[in-house]
């Protein structure tokens, strides 16, 4: 049930590019995607709903294949702020009070 | 407006003790949704609350119960604790229903460790 991330990890060099893969198993209502650094709290970034709506965040954005249930959330020009673990949350069709996060991408920007 | 706010944020106890965590959201949001968790393992849904109500409970055993108060803030016990169950304990809100209706505010967490 908990949507599957790849890469595990990821380290890049400042103005490059990433991309993370989040795949669900179950039909999906939305994506949401999340970052967290150190000793802090999940910080929400942006939500893909059923339907094609999404609210994005400056700089990254997302995309969301309703058919195959995945979502890839794209960094482009990363900066060393981008760095910490990427989370992506699935809510199943049916259930829209239950999100259900997969199991994290850590994000590493060097200068 | 003030963010999401959990006590205690750091606590050590022993195994077979139990804990409560307390969680008050932000004002007016009414969802409330905890969460465990540890390296490796990412963020464990452990329930949700909307209203008084549980509406949605993560695969986690009857040790760990939580309930929400007429005014949404939100508990979460654990009793007889075990060794695994040391981890950082994270609540969110959201103004309608859990993580459908868009942003979750989530709180620094409280950890716990088990002795």
């Amino acid at each position: 049930q908990q949507p599957v991330q790849s890469p595990q990890a990821v380290i890049l060099r400042e103005g490059e590019d990433a991309v993370i893969n989040c795949s669900s198993s179950k039909a999906l209502y939305s994506v949401h995607w999340y970052r967290q650094k150190h000793g802090e709290a999940p910080v929400f970034l942006m939500i893909l709903l059923k339907g094609g709506e999404q609210k994005g965040h400056e700089k990254i954005s997302a995309s969301f294949n309703e058919k195959k249930q995945q979502s890839s959330l794209y960094l482009t020009a990363s900066q060393l702020s981008y760095s910490g673990t990427y989370f992506c949350g699935t809510v199943p069709l049916g259930n829209t009070g239950k999100l259900i996060f997969g199991q994290g991408t850590t994000l590493q920007v060097k200068p | 407006k003030a963010g999401v706010t959990q006590t205690p944020r750091y606590l050590i106890k022993t195994r077979g003790q139990q804990v409560t965590l307390s969680c008050s959201p932000i004002s007016g949001h009414r969802s409330v949704s905890w969460y465990q968790q540890t390296p490796g393992q990412g963020l464990q849904f452990l329930f949700e609350y909307f209203s008084e109500t549980q509406r949605n409970k993560g695969n986690f055993p009857g040790r760990f119960s939580g309930r929400q108060f007429s005014n949404s803030r939100s508990e979460m016990n654990v009793s007889t604790l075990e060794l695994g169950d040391s981890a950082l304990y994270l609540c969110a809100s959201s103004p309608l229903g859990g993580g459908a209706t868009g942003e979750l505010f989530f709180g620094e967490g409280s950890r716990l460790t088990v002795l």
